[in-house]
């Protein structure tokens, strides 16, 4: 069975500073897809970053960049420079198959000012 | 520049009632998805559709049901609710295999 771990259900950040969020899946698949997504208050599912697993290059996007730890089966997400905007909950998610995407219960990230 | 568009955004049942959510992509994507997000859960896939007039069940598809009779529009359906669907249910559409999904804003539904 596909799973996806997050182990951090709440992290807090000084805004500027940097913080990792942790992901760790598990899969039968060797072609999948992972995902960050960002859940604001608004409750709006914003996608962060999307990493092919065939790819060894580590996806970046702005302030946000992945450690993906392919024979680990670890996914991270890096925030660079907190801003208080990224205040949310985090969720990884894996997606192997056709339609199967399989989330983690999310990480809460707190910035403070 | 619509996406993905959830209705209703909020609403209140009693046990035994029965109602449908309705999610519309205008995007032209052929796979939709219907998710449940209950607290210190993520979110678990009730029933999904990868093209037009086909439905399959997810992870927790018991006591609801689907339609997608048009490519646009993915259908969500309680016959008859329980306390235990009290949850906010999300709609999300991809266009091929692989790339993320679109999410709608999401239906918050309380049952009594």
């Amino acid at each position: 069975a596909q799973t996806v771990t997050q182990s951090q259900p709440e992290m807090s950040v000084q805004e500027a500073e940097t913080v990792t969020l942790s992901c760790t899946y598990d899969t039968s698949e060797s072609d999948y897809y992972l995902f960050w997504y960002k859940q604001p208050p608004s409750r709006q599912m914003i996608l962060v970053i999307r990493q092919e697993a065939y790819k060894q290059q580590n996806a970046t996007e702005n302030r946000f960049s992945v450690n993906f730890q392919k024979a680990a089966k670890s996914f991270s997400l890096k925030i660079s420079d907190s801003q208080l905007g990224d205040a949310a909950m985090y969720f990884c998610a894996c997606h192997s198959g056709t339609y199967k995407y399989i989330f983690g219960t999310g990480t809460r990230l707190k910035v403070l000012a | 520049n619509a996406g993905v568009t959830q209705t209703p955004k909020f609403r209140v049942l009693k046990t035994g009632q029965s109602m449908t959510l309705l999610c519309a992509q205008d995007m032209n994507h052929e796979y939709m998805y219907w998710y449940r997000q209950d607290p210190g859960m993520g979110l678990r896939l009730i029933h999904y559709s990868v093209g037009e007039g086909t439905t399959a069940k997810g992870e927790v598809p018991d006591g609801y049901n689907v339609s997608r009779l048009k490519k646009q529009n993915f259908l969500l359906g309680l016959e008859s609710a329980a306390p235990s669907q009290t949850s906010v249910y999300f709609c999300a559409s991809s266009h091929l295999r692989g790339q993320p999904q679109h999410f709608g804003d999401g239906t918050r539904l309380s049952i009594l």
